[in-house]
């Protein structure tokens, strides 16, 4: 099975910074790869699909690159309201792998 | 967009079945690809299966024998059972709309259900 590796397990960054966060999968899975952002206590929601394509309704400070095996999330400016936990999942083939997910804090 | 509710006993005893449906409004469950996710406390998410009404289906390997999944096009729903439960399978349990394809994004999630393995 591709195995999925998310970095870092967490961050805390300062209102405005830009943040990344990263994905790699141990092998190749062209651009079958999304992210989604879930906030305490709420429902994980999409952001990203086909690894860089932005969900209709997310602002566009949010960013997905990447194909292969290795893809990034960018924030181009956080703010208060993206305290969440970030996760990046395949969906190539069976099985789906998310990645074991980033908690973004402010500082 | 497809609104989605999960429903099922909150309290499920170790060794029993772990049932799930999810009730799926404004689409039909004969289109798409349907999805289980779960999230321990604590933890991140894991997928547990997927499901499409033409019989379509996989689960993730670590919980393959144990898992069932079914749609029922009458009723539009779709659900999970997951036998000989531990403490180990208590989660938050997600469903999720996929896409047309099996390759394709979660769009749309249900709200969750806890559901808690205890005797």
């Amino acid at each position: 099975d591709i195995q999925v590796t998310q970095s870092p397990s967490s961050l805390s960054a300062s209102v405005g910074d830009r943040v990344t966060i990263t994905c790699r999968t141990s092998q190749g899975i062209n651009n079958y790869l999304a992210w989604y952002q879930q906030k305490p206590g709420k429902v994980p929601n999409l952001l990203i699909y086909a690894a860089s394509t932005l969900q209709s309704g997310v602002p566009s400070r949010f960013s997905g690159s990447g194909s292969g095996t290795d893809f990034t999330l960018t924030i181009s400016s956080l703010q208060p309201e993206d305290v969440a936990t970030y996760y990046c999942q395949k969906y190539n083939a069976a099985p789906w792998t998310f990645g074991q997910g980033t908690k973004v804090e402010i500082k | 967009q497809v609104q989605l509710q999960e429903s099922g006993p909150g309290l499920v005893k170790p060794s029993e079945t772990l049932s799930l449906t999810c009730t799926v409004s404004g689409g039909s469950v004969s289109t798409y690809y349907w999805s289980w996710i779960r999230k321990p406390p604590g933890k991140g998410l894991e997928w547990v299966g997927y499901i499409h009404s033409s019989g379509n289906t996989n689960s993730n390997p670590s919980l393959k024998s144990r898992v069932t999944m079914s749609v029922d096009t009458s009723r539009n729903q779709f659900s999970l059972r997951l036998s000989s439960v531990t403490a180990a399978d208590t989660a938050v349990y997600y469903c999720a709309r996929g896409g047309l394809r099996y390759f394709d994004w979660l769009s749309d999630w249900g709200q969750g259900t806890l559901v808690t393995v205890s005797s």
